[in-house]
């Protein structure tokens, strides 16, 4: 059992610059997710994915923030114009969801912690 | 997905069970009750869920309430690895998860 992948660990970028984080799913999971934790607080949801279709999207925290599944697997999180309120960790988790009304428990990843100057 | 309200802290002796409250009074007949838990630097992990009968697995039992407003993690021996943040979470979902500020479970020597 390889896990959920997050790459990289961490991240000092300066205010105004772009970020991308990288996520590598459990390999039979079909859902993907991104959640968002600051210090002190749990993890805040994102957005998911089934297989490559993004099915929720509204919870994203501006339009600088995107993210793709461009092929069913791997994932990445885009921060465009990145402000010193992004500094926080971001988690993938993946699931299986074979069917509508079955999802499996998330596993998520040791997350990406970013700092922006 | 209803609120859940647990205790900001708690501690627990190694080796005895840990019993970790949570109240989701506004919880319906559709939402799951979640228990992920998040030690230090690593991501959360699942650790059991269910809808109104207890469980029980190789990590944890579920208690749930008849009425299903509150729900007890029972951790029958703790370990000073089982120190961590424990989050309930109730949903019909099962994904956009509400984790809120859980319980952070110290266990001593």
């Amino acid at each position: 059992d390889t896990g959920v992948s997050q790459d990289p660990r961490h991240k000092i970028t300066k205010r105004g610059q772009n970020v991308t984080f990288r996520c590598d799913p459990i390999s039979e999971h079909n859902r993907l997710y991104w959640y968002r934790q600051t210090l002190g607080q749990g993890p805040e949801f994102l957005t998911y994915f089934q297989n490559e279709a993004q099915l929720e999207k509204s919870r994203l925290l501006s339009d600088r923030f995107s993210a793709e599944r461009p092929k069913g697997s791997f994932s990445t999180l885009e921060i465009q114009r990145t402000e010193q309120g992004d500094s926080a960790m971001y988690l993938c988790a993946s699931s299986l969801a074979p069917s509508r009304d079955y999802n499996s428990p998330l596993h998520f990843g040791n997350g990406t912690r970013l700092t922006v100057t | 997905d209803a609120k859940t309200t647990q205790p900001p802290s708690m501690d627990c002796a190694e080796g005895r069970a840990a019993n970790l409250p949570c109240n989701h009074s506004t919880i319906s007949g559709n939402e799951y009750v979640y228990w992920y838990r998040q030690i230090h630097s690593q991501g959360p992990q699942y650790i059991i869920h269910g809808l109104k009968n207890n469980e029980t697995n190789e990590m944890a039992s579920l208690i749930i309430t008849e009425d299903r407003k509150s729900s007890t993690l029972i951790l029958p021996h703790a370990t000073l690895r089982d120190t961590a943040v424990y989050y309930c979470i109730v949903s019909n979902s099962g994904y956009a998860l509400n984790f809120g500020k859980g319980t952070s479970l110290l266990v001593t020597p």
